[in-house]
């Protein structure tokens, strides 16, 4: 079966610093992965995924993440965080042959101004 | 208008009700899921269904159940609503599970 760690449960960081999530998955063969982001009061919206390819995988506003297949991670990282980037933050897998995503437990991220 | 639509929006129940969260979507999507949301916990896979003909039981079915009654209708039901199902629940689609999700708003249910 397909699991996620996300070993950060809550984040506190200043504007402007630099943010990395950590996210590990348990799946022997090939993986999807994907970093989704919920505002406050929000629904789940898509930052980036990674199917194939590139390992340094770039989403929007900003983020990027990359997949270590060695280390079973795909951690989310920003240069420079703003105040707008605080909400939850979900890593999910979908392993080859399972034919729906799971989901780590969420960091929430606060960003002081 | 929202690809993804769920309602009631938020929805206050007593124990032992039955009641039925709706889900429609634009997307054209083939595969419809329904999950909780608990803080600490994550998104926990309730149902999903991959065509109408196709229902199938995540890891927390127990309590609910569903039903699809089009390619653009997913509906899922708590038969004898209790406390401890009181959780945000979300539906999504995908047209391929590789290709990520799109959300409905979700519905806030609580029981009481």
């Amino acid at each position: 079966a397909q699991s996620v760690s996300q070993h950060n449960h809550h984040v506190i960081l200043s504007e402007a610093a630099s943010l990395e999530l950590g996210c590990n998955y348990s799946y022997g063969g090939t993986v999807n992965l994907f970093w989704y982001v919920q505002y406050p009061g929000q629904h789940l919206q898509l930052l980036l995924k990674y199917f194939s390819g590139d390992p340094l995988v770039k989403g929007i506003k900003g983020f990027e993440a990359e997949f270590i297949k060695s280390k079973f991670s795909f951690n989310l990282r920003k240069p420079s965080v703003q105040w707008s980037d605080t909400a939850e933050y979900f890593c999910a897998v979908n392993g080859g042959g399972y034919q729906k995503v799971t989901f780590g437990t969420g960091t929430k991220l606060q960003v002081i101004p | 208008d929202a690809d993804v639509t769920q309602t009631p929006r938020n929805r206050i129940t007593k124990t032992g009700k039955r009641i039925m969260l709706e889900c429609s979507q634009t997307k054209g999507h083939d595969r419809m899921y329904w999950y909780r949301q608990d803080p600490g916990l994550g998104l926990r896979l309730i149902y999903y269904s991959f065509d109408v003909k196709d229902i199938n039981k995540g890891e927390i079915s127990d309590g609910y159940s569903v039903s699809r009654q089009a390619q653009a209708k997913f509906s899922l039901s708590l038969e004898s609503a209790i406390p401890n199902q009181t959780a945000l629940y979300f539906c999504a689609t995908s047209a391929n599970g590789g290709y990520g999700y799109t959300f409905g708003s979700g519905t806030r249910l609580t029981v009481v």
